[in-house]
């Protein structure tokens, strides 16, 4: 069974460029959700989408953007690059109904904005 | 607000016995995770506890939950070098959707 799947997995943009990164979820998992892993941060909660839905936000302007095809599949897009947007960008998907509602995730997309 | 605090490093030696802690804010938490994340890859689940157990084992890990004190434990007894990596301690309430409170991370390093 093939894993989460994101790309690309390397991307340079500069300041005021817009990027979209792409998800895959497992075969089966219709919850994906979005994570911007930084050095001073951590990991913070981006979006979850659930059956092309936004079900959960978390506190990103809202230059971040995301969406769910009926496929599972799913894009962010973060528009006017800033220089504090370079991170990883990490995808996660579950199975819904799920005793423990696992996380499974992928291994993410780095950007850096120069 | 929820929010999950860890100590940011820790250094053992190989063959010794690693505990990493963490501290929540939620009790209506329902389940409690630790993630691993090895350099250059995304976070892989390690082991998670229900919120109305105590003690989890798994082969060399073992989770203690304290749900009083709202702090739950990692211990990894033989540590490996292989090991060595991040450990995130993560809450999580199953409502409407998924609803996941990451920890900053425990950067563990085995030294030989």
């Amino acid at each position: 069974k093939a894993g989460v799947t994101q790309t690309p997995r390397y991307l340079i943009k500069t300041r005021g460029q817009q990027v979209t990164l792409s998800c895959s979820p497992i075969s089966g998992h219709r919850s994906v959700s979005w994570y911007q892993q930084t050095p001073g941060q951590g990991l913070q909660f981006l979006f979850e989408y659930f059956s092309e839905t936004q079900r959960n936000k978390g506190n990103f302007p809202g230059r971040f953007s995301g969406r769910q095809f009926s496929n599972s599949r799913s894009e962010m897009n973060v528009s006017t690059l800033e220089l504090g947007d370079s991170a990883l960008y990490l995808c996660a998907s579950s199975l819904e109904g799920s005793n423990t509602g696992e996380l499974f995730f992928g291994e993410g997309s780095r950007l850096t904005v120069l | 607000g929820e929010d999950v605090e860890q100590s940011l490093f820790l250094s053992v030696r190989e063959g010794d016995s690693s505990v990493i802690n963490c501290t929540y804010t939620d009790s209506s938490s329902t389940y409690l995770y630790w993630y691993k994340q090895e350099p250059g890859a995304g976070l892989q689940l390690l082991t998670y506890i229900f919120s109305n157990m105590d003690m989890k084992q798994d082969q060399r890990l073992t989770v203690l939950l304290n749900k009083k004190d709202k702090h739950l434990s990692l211990r990894i007894a033989d540590t490996q070098t292989g090991d060595s990596a991040i450990y995130f301690c993560a809450e999580s309430i199953l409502n409407y959707g998924q609803n996941f409170v990451f920890g900053p991370g425990t950067r563990l390093s085995v030294l030989p």
